[in-house]
């Protein structure tokens, strides 16, 4: 399976924007790259996902690079409730499945 | 409201006992999933399902078991083969299976093995 990289913590202050940033080097042509977050004794939560152009949702943006080696989750206004574990995760549609690894701690100033 | 509900919140078991985790869903999903979460990791995929009456191992399946004979219901056993059990628990559901399809997530079951 493809892996995908992604800091271990990163900060904002509320209201401003927040970039996280995720490598999938090792990414083919069929697989889509999904965000998902996940609050503290919570299940995950469906952020947004993507194949190859960018797109947008009322929760966030993801931007995929032309060759799809790395993407960005853009959160446009962080709010203290988007303080949670963000994972960047890779599926194929030969063998759906979601492969989480440890995530981006994000925390929110205020 | 639609959605999908886990229970009990929080499990405690004797060692050599084995346990039901409850997940059901009202979303009309064909798709569903168990995965474990241990503390400070990502979710490792336990069993799926595609549809009803069917279900393929995933990643760690040793010591667990599924079925599969509702669509809306999804029950996870933890058997005494499983070597270490203490973890939380998440049921998922998908409209079907797919690469490109989000996945809805329970509240979790916080399993605990005394």
């Amino acid at each position: 399976d493809a892996k995908t990289t992604q800091p271990n913590s990163m900060e904002s202050n509320e209201e401003e924007p927040v970039h996280l940033p995720c490598n999938h080097s090792t990414i083919s042509g069929t697989d889509y790259i999904h965000w998902y977050r996940q609050l503290p004794s919570q299940g995950p939560e469906y952020v947004i996902h993507g194949l190859t152009s960018n797109v947008n949702n009322r929760m966030a943006s993801l931007a995929i690079a032309e060759d799809r080696k790395s993407s960005t989750l853009i959160l446009h206004r962080a709010t203290l409730r988007d303080a949670a574990v963000y994972y960047c995760i890779l599926s194929r549609g030969s063998n759906y499945k979601l492969t989480f690894g440890k995530g981006t701690l994000l925390t929110v100033n205020p | 409201d639609g959605g999908i509900t886990q229970s009990p919140k929080y499990l405690f078991r004797k060692e050599g006992q084995n346990v039901t985790l409850s997940c059901e869903q009202n979303l009309n999903h064909d798709a569903m999933y168990w995965y474990r979460q241990d503390p400070g990791q990502g979710l490792r995929l336990i069993y799926y399902s595609q549809i009803v009456n069917d279900f393929q191992k995933g990643d760690i399946a040793e010591g667990y078991s599924v079925s599969r004979e509702k669509k809306e219901s999804f029950p996870l056993t933890v058997t005494s083969a499983q070597k270490n059990p203490t973890a939380f628990y998440l049921c998922a559901s998908s409209t079907e299976w797919g690469a490109y399809n989000e996945q809805f997530f329970g509240p979790g079951t916080r399993l605990t093995v005394l």
